[in-house]
């Protein structure tokens, strides 16, 4: 059964203090490898798409990897605007447009 | 300019009423969905059309029924609500194809009293 597991649960920083989200993968063949930003009251916002091991991408502060077994997500240097939950996704193969998502890592950046 | 748009934003409601929540997305892509976040903020998927057809059906309660009149609307209508459908619904859309990301709208809050 495919299955996406995120951790830590919680992670609180100091600003400017640079960390990683882990997110753990299984899946009967990886078409793609999501990464949403999600702000309370709001809707999971499109952050990263990522498709085979080695890949790379990224976005101000943000970086997302991926290999054949986990996806992380660095952060550098985060601000306090960076607080929010970072949601991990994946979509199989053989599951036409489905996506499967983790339970999320809340992020928190302190002053 | 919203891309992906839902109605209402918020649903209180008692115990056996049915409701209706309404999507629309005006990024023109061909596949939309409904998913469920429950209070542990987990997000799971309940349906998906693509161009008006059903292609995912999750193991969900016949009390919940999508409806896609064309391809930039999907609606969800919920009969003889209970109390633990109480929930953020999100609908999103994605364009198909390899670049699979949804886009997601700003979720109805429903609470069944």
């Amino acid at each position: 059964e495919d299955q996406v597991t995120q951790s830590p649960e919680a992670l609180r920083l100091q600003e400017g203090e640079s960390s990683s989200l882990n997110c753990s993968y299984t899946v009967s063949g990886l078409r793609g490898l999501f990464w949403y930003r999600q702000d309370p009251g709001k809707g999971p916002e499109f952050l990263f798409t990522l498709y085979s091991a080695g890949e790379e991408k990224e976005k101000e502060r943000l970086k997302a990897t991926l290999t054949k077994k986990e996806s992380f997500l660095h952060i550098t240097a985060p601000k306090p605007e960076d607080s929010a939950t970072y949601l991990c996704a994946v979509q199989a193969y053989s599951s036409a447009s489905k996506i499967i998502f983790g339970s999320g890592t809340r992020l928190s950046i302190r002053p | 300019d919203t891309a992906v748009s839902q109605t209402p934003k918020y649903l209180v409601t008692q115990m056996g009423n049915d409701k209706s929540i309404k999507c629309e997305q005006n990024l023109g892509h061909d596949t939309m969905y409904w998913y469920k976040q429950d209070s542990k903020k987990f997000l799971k998927i309940m349906f998906s059309y693509n161009n008006k057809e059903l292609i995912i059906n999750e193991t969900v309660p016949n009390r919940f029924s999508p409806k896609s009149p064309d391809k930039a609307h999907l609606n969800l209508h919920i009969n003889s609500l209970e109390l633990g459908d109480s929930a953020v619904y999100f609908c999103a859309s994605s364009g198909g194809g390899p670049y699979n990301e949804q886009f997601f709208g700003p979720g109805t809050r429903l609470t069944v009293l």
